[in-house]
C-alpha cells in the first residue's frame, strides 16, 4: 500500500514563525502536492513538484514555499505565519501522468496560527 | 478556482437508502475523480472514469458521466453509517498530472 505521512496531525504557532510542514512518500511517486483545505473552499492547491528540486506554483501560492531536496519528500514552509493560514493542510502524490492518474493523500496536518 | 462543484452540499439519510452526488466542470477533461474524506482525514480515492466511459461500478459505487454536459454522478446504493464522510470530485484535464477539486457533498448516514 502507498503511504503519504505527514509530520504532524496537529500543530500549533504563533504569529511571525517560520513553519515547517513535511510530507513523505514510500512509493517513489514522480509528483508532490500541498492543498489547504477550508470550509466551504474544498480544497486548493497551493504548491506542487514533478520532480526532485522542482517546483510549481498552484493557485494560492502567496506567502508559502516549498522544498523537495528528495523525491519522497516534499516540504511546506510558512516563512511567517499569519492567522489567515489557519487551516487543514494536505499533502498528496501520485505516480506520474497518464489515465490513471490516482492522488495518494497523507493524513492531514491541522494547522492553527495565534 | 474550483471547476468542479458537487451538488448538495449536504445530505442526510437513513443506512439502507441510496445517496446520489452529482458534479458539474467547466473545462474539458481527461478523466474524472471521485475521493471520499471521513471527519478530519486525508481524502481516500473511490473510482476513477475516463472521459470516453459514460459508467463505472465499484462495489456498491456507481459513477456516470456525461461529458456533453460536464457532470457527474456519483451513486451509494444501499447505503451505511460508514459512509458517513465528504465526497469530493476531482477533474483531471491530461496535463501537469493536476486534479482540481470541487467543494464537496456531505453525507451523513444514520441509523
Amino acid at each position: 500500500d502507498v503511504k503519504v505521512t505527514q509530520s504532524s496531525r496537529y500543530l500549533v504557532k504563533r504569529t511571525g514563525e517560520k513553519v515547517f510542514l513535511e510530507c513523505v512518500q514510500d512509493m517513489d511517486h514522480e509528483n508532490m502536492f500541498w492543498y489547504r483545505q477550508d470550509p466551504g473552499l474544498g480544497l486548493r492547491l497551493i504548491y506542487f513538484s514533478y520532480d526532485v528540486k522542482m517546483k510549481e506554483k498552484g493557485d494560492i501560492p502567496e506567502g508559502y514555499s516549498v522544498s523537495r531536496e528528495k523525491k519522497e519528500r516534499f516540504s511546506l514552509i510558512l516563512e511567517s505565519a499569519s492567522t489567515n493560514q489557519t487551516s487543514m493542510y494536505l499533502c498528496a502524490s501520485t505516480l506520474g501522468e497518464g489515465l490513471y492518474n490516482e492522488q495518494f493523500f497523507g493524513p492531514g496536518t491541522r494547522l492553527t496560527v495565534l | 478556482s474550483q471547476q468542479g462543484e458537487e451538488d448538495p452540499q449536504a445530505l442526510s439519510i437513513q443506512e439502507g437508502e441510496n445517496a446520489t452526488m452529482n458534479c458539474s466542470y467547466k473545462t474539458s477533461i481527461n478523466n474524472l475523480q471521485w475521493y471520499r474524506q471521513n471527519s478530519g482525514r486525508g481524502l481516500v480515492h473511490l473510482i476513477l472514469i475516463r472521459s470516453n466511459e459514460r459508467e463505472k461500478h465499484s462495489g456498491r459505487l456507481r459513477v456516470t458521466l456525461d461529458t456533453s454536459k460536464k457532470s457527474s454522478s456519483l451513486l451509494i446504493t444501499a447505503s451505511r453509517a460508514a459512509d458517513t464522510a465528504s465526497y469530493f470530485c476531482a477533474t483531471d484535464p491530461g496535463t501537469a498530472s493536476k486534479l482540481t477539486f470541487g467543494t464537496g457533498t456531505r453525507l451523513q448516514v444514520t441509523l
